[in-house]
């Protein structure tokens, strides 16, 4: 079955400066996608990076990065220069392959904490 | 391009009541999904519907919920006889396409049961 874990419950970070946010998943489907998901505390989802199971380099966005290690099976989401702004809940998430395409599976979340 | 519609934000319901909750997808997008987060935990799957057709309800309870996607007018989540563990919200995301597509989501229905 696939599952995705965010071992960390919560994290802090001082602002200006960079954080990883762990994310580490399991699935026997070759082919799949990995997102990561902002939730600040009015509850909207916003979407911030995406990283495709075939793609060869890591994903970038501006101040997000993914570093996928396919090996290792894990999208550890970088955020460089914090901002207060980015103090938000933050969820990796996986989309299926196969028969279940296009559903995603959440992990438990990341509560980022980023300190002035 | 106006994002993904949810309303109501929040809807307030007894035991017992309906709840519909309406979802709009972006323009363009002909895939709509549905997700419910529990207080402090992650989204969870519900049901993957294209237009008239429900595609996954894999992560839909059997009983009280359903969702339909009809070929005119937004997706619609329903739950019937509302009971006090069905407070949670409710998100919807749409994507153009199911593979290979990011699912951009709504800013969600927080149902409270009382």
């Amino acid at each position: 079955a696939q599952k995705i874990t965010q071992t960390q419950p919560g994290m802090f970070v001082q602002e200006k400066e960079a954080v990883t946010l762990d994310c580490t998943y399991d699935t026997s489907d070759p082919s799949y996608g990995l997102f990561w998901y902002k939730q600040p505390s009015s509850g909207e989802m916003i979407f911030l990076i995406y990283q495709g199971s075939y793609d060869q380099q890591n994903a970038t966005e501006g101040r997000y990065s993914l570093n996928f290690q396919k090996a290792r099976k894990s999208a550890n989401l970088v955020i460089s220069a914090s901002q207060l702004g980015d103090s938000a809940m933050y969820f990796c998430a996986m989309r299926h392959g196969g028969t279940s395409y296009g559903k995603l599976t959440f992990g438990q979340g990341t509560i980022l904490t980023v300190h002035p | 391009n106006a994002g993904v519609m949810q309303n109501p934000r929040h809807l307030v319901r007894r035991r017992g009541q309906e709840a519909r909750l309406r979802c709009s997808p972006m323009k363009g997008h002909s895939h709509v999904y549905w997700y419910r987060q529990l207080p402090e935990e992650g989204l969870k799957f519900m049901v993957y519907l294209q237009k008239e057709n429900i595609i996954d309800e894999s992560g839909m309870p059997k009983e009280r919920f359903s969702a339909e996607f009809p070929k005119e007018g937004p997706s619609i989540l329903r739950i019937q006889q509302v009971v006090r563990g069905d407070s949670a919200a409710y998100f919807c995301a749409s994507s153009p396409r199911a593979v290979q597509e990011t699912q951009y989501f709504g800013p969600g229905t927080r149902l409270l049961v009382l």
